[in-house]
């Protein structure tokens, strides 16, 4: 059983859909994340939250929009994605920022689009 | 050059044996290292971290060369339930201590 929940746990859509994938972490750390993993690549960073505020954005396309309305909750809302952007998406939570504390990753989601 | 690079593999173990692999990283400043074990089609997990000493959970060992900028992951008695993807993961050494990630060593233990 994991600490960060991710929903939904797969979603194929269309390039001109809007959907968002939502987080949720159960642990009490301060610092949430959203990971790209494409296949036989590195997990990529993509956005940072620490105490609610976004201190990383790693050049992420603004089809791609988080949002972070609390220290437990993350959301990455899609729109006019493309279908490179097909990919597991991947949530987690650390204790904080800085501090070198490893992360805590959900289950993912995979997207999938048309 | 990579700023953190594995040997994809796989590295095809008979159970019970022994594997081991590195994971060399560019940032000198790098100061946490871990290892990740990711299942086909699931998140990563922390596997465990990787100290200076070098540190040992159970079957896993965990080495860390920092004059030679590696670190390296062995597995003794493997079993099957071992097979895996094993993932390196190197703080960046910045302020912000963000993490780095291997692509992943896949080690397939076989009956």
């Amino acid at each position: 059983e994991t600490g960060v929940t991710q929903t939904p746990r797969h979603l194929v859509m269309g390039m001109t859909n809007k959907k968002s994938l939502k987080c949720e972490q159960h642990l009490g750390h301060n610092a949430m994340y959203w990971y790209k993993q494409s296949a036989k690549k590195p997990l990529e960073l993509m956005f940072v939250y620490s105490l609610e505020e976004r201190v990383e954005n790693n050049s992420v396309p603004s089809r791609f929009s988080p949002e972070c309305p609390n220290s437990s909750h993350l959301f990455l809302h899609l729109h006019t994605l493309q279908p490179e952007d097909s990919a597991l998406y991947l949530c987690a939570s650390s204790l904080g920022q800085g501090n070198n504390s490893p992360l805590h990753f959900g289950n993912g989601t995979r997207l999938t689009v048309t | 050059r990579k700023e953190v690079e594995q040997d994809p593999g796989p590295f095809n173990v008979p159970e019970g044996a022994t594997v081991a692999f590195n994971c060399t990283y560019s940032n000198s400043a790098s100061q946490s290292f871990f290892w990740y074990r990711q299942d086909c089609r699931k998140e990563p997990k922390l596997l465990m971290s990787v100290y200076s000493s070098g540190n040992e959970d159970g079957r896993f060992t965990a080495q860390l060369n920092r004059a030679s900028q590696y670190i390296s992951l062995l597995i003794r008695d493997s079993k099957l339930s071992d097979s895996a993807t094993y993932l390196c993961v190197v703080n960046k050494g910045d302020s912000w201590g963000k993490l780095q990630f291997g692509a992943g060593t896949q080690v397939v233990v076989t009956p």
